[in-house]
């Protein structure tokens, strides 16, 4: 149990074009699910908190209007990179709390997307 | 967000117990001290936690210095799939909950 999925694992796309990469939780409810970003060899950098239901909050450098965040569902959250540019480029990780479960301490990561901008 | 500090690297062989440091000295009362690690190219995944007292799993064991300021993660045989880049991360126990990962220690393990 506890799975996140990712959608898609990795995509390539043209610069100024829009992005959108889901997170989903597929066993459990999540109202709360996260959004990560890693560079090679570096470490994951958190970049906003998704709300189910609310607007998400974002972490500070973060650019809201180019990072959309639409958590619509207890079970799916989705980033959208709009007018994506080759420093876009990166590797996103979501993940997500089961509210509910026993193990409600630990956090569930996705498998990542790795983005690249051409 | 309170920091951690951990080694950049640290090599282990096949078998042999790995102890893997953590410093936080700037720890609060109510921070749990978490440990992830992430294996390449895939996300992060849990591998223990606790608060005051030493903790045990089936992945490994966590040490709590007495004074907080100080956690060890032992993996009490490495394996070849335990090489990852291993993340020790101070949870508030209020809020959203938010996990803030400092730099890691990538664990190379040899057979």
């Amino acid at each position: 149990g506890a799975v996140v999925s990712q959608h898609p694992s990795w995509v390539i796309c043209k610069s100024g074009t829009s992005v959108k990469i889901e997170c989903r939780s597929l066993d459990f409810q999540a109202t709360t699910m996260f959004w990560y970003r890693q560079f090679p060899k570096q470490s994951l950098m958190l970049m906003a908190t998704s709300n189910e239901g609310s607007k998400a909050t974002y972490e500070q450098g973060v650019e809201k209007d180019k990072f959309l965040i639409n958590h619509a569902s207890l079970t799916l959250s989705t980033l959208t990179v709009t007018s994506a540019h080759p420093e876009d480029s990166s590797f996103y990780i979501c993940s997500a709390r089961d509210d509910r479960g026993r193990r409600s301490y630990e956090q569930y990561f996705g498998p990542g997307t790795r983005l690249t901008v051409t | 967000d309170a920091k951690t500090t951990q080694p950049n690297s640290m090599e282990s062989n096949e078998e042999e117990p790995v102890h893997l440091p953590c410093n936080h000295s700037t720890i609060s009362g109510t921070d749990y001290i978490h440990w992830y690690r992430q294996l390449p190219s895939q996300g992060p995944e849990y591998v223990i936690h606790g608060l005051t007292s030493n903790v045990n799993n089936r992945m490994a064991s966590l040490a709590i210095a007495e004074d907080r300021k100080s956690s060890t993660l032992i993996l009490h045989r490495a394996t070849l799939r335990d090489a990852a880049v291993y993340y020790c991360i101070l949870r508030p126990n209020t809020g959203f909950q938010k996990l803030v990962f400092g730099t890691g220690t990538r664990l190379l393990v040899s057979p």
